[in-house]
């Protein structure tokens, strides 16, 4: 079983560029998660779909951050305009359902540094 | 107060002992427990994961659940240098079953 596939590992950008990452669940998981990582942090959730719906996106910082998952599989996150705390690993997660029984599998996740 | 709280450690162990690793949550309904091992510069594994009250054994690792005093645990029996990893304590909400939050993790070292 193929796991969840993140594009680009790594990305520099200056600031005030546009940046995208990509995220491919592992197949049949109707429910993928965008996290962001600071160093010596915990993952922070930034949106949940179930499917194709956005179901929690709370945390997104809706002014520049946008995310959309198409057709309910695979999902990009955008960020435009970037700032230097944008500077994070952006982690994609899926899981299969929702409850107890779906523990998250994550994404070898993408490393943005902004400059 | 933080909805799921960990000491960040660093905690070292000498090899071959038990390592404790300790986690509180805020949310009384709260559900289903993980834990998930982070190495250095990679994504978090799953390694366990208990629902109900008691102790859960999966090899040498031991979760234990305390949903009266909001209470998850982890146990590594028989340390070993390759468990030096930071352990991220996750707990889904009571509203929803699909949102995970985490911990900020703890930093384990086993010295040999």
């Amino acid at each position: 079983e193929a796991g969840v596939v993140q594009s680009p590992r790594y990305k520099i950008i200056e600031k005030k560029q546009p940046v995208a990452f990509w995220c491919n669940p592992i197949s049949g998981h109707n429910t993928l998660y965008w996290y962001r990582q600071n160093l010596g942090q915990g993952p922070e959730l930034l949106i949940r779909y179930e499917n194709e719906e956005a179901v929690d996106d709370s945390q997104l910082p809706k002014d520049r951050f946008s995310a959309e998952r198409l057709k309910g599989v695979d999902s990009t996150l955008k960020i435009q305009p970037a700032e230097l705390g944008d500077s994070a690993v952006y982690l994609c997660a899926s899981s299969f359902g929702q409850g107890r029984n779906s523990p998250l599998h994550f994404g070898n996740g993408t490393r943005l540094t902004v400059t | 107060q933080k909805e799921v709280e960990q000491n960040s450690g660093p905690l070292s162990v000498p090899e071959g002992a038990i390592a404790s690793l300790n986690c509180t949550y805020s949310d009384r309904g709260s559900q289903s427990f993980f834990w998930y091992r982070q190495y250095s510069g990679k994504s978090p594994e799953l390694i366990m994961s208990i629902y109900s009250n008691g102790d859960k054994e999966d090899g040498r690792f031991t979760a234990q659940l305390n949903k009266a005093s909001q209470y998850v645990s982890l146990l590594i029996r028989d340390s070993q240098p390759s468990d030096s990893a930071t352990y991220l304590c996750a707990v889904t909400g009571y509203s929803s079953a699909s949102k995970i939050i985490f911990g900020s993790g703890t930093r384990l070292s086993i010295r040999p």
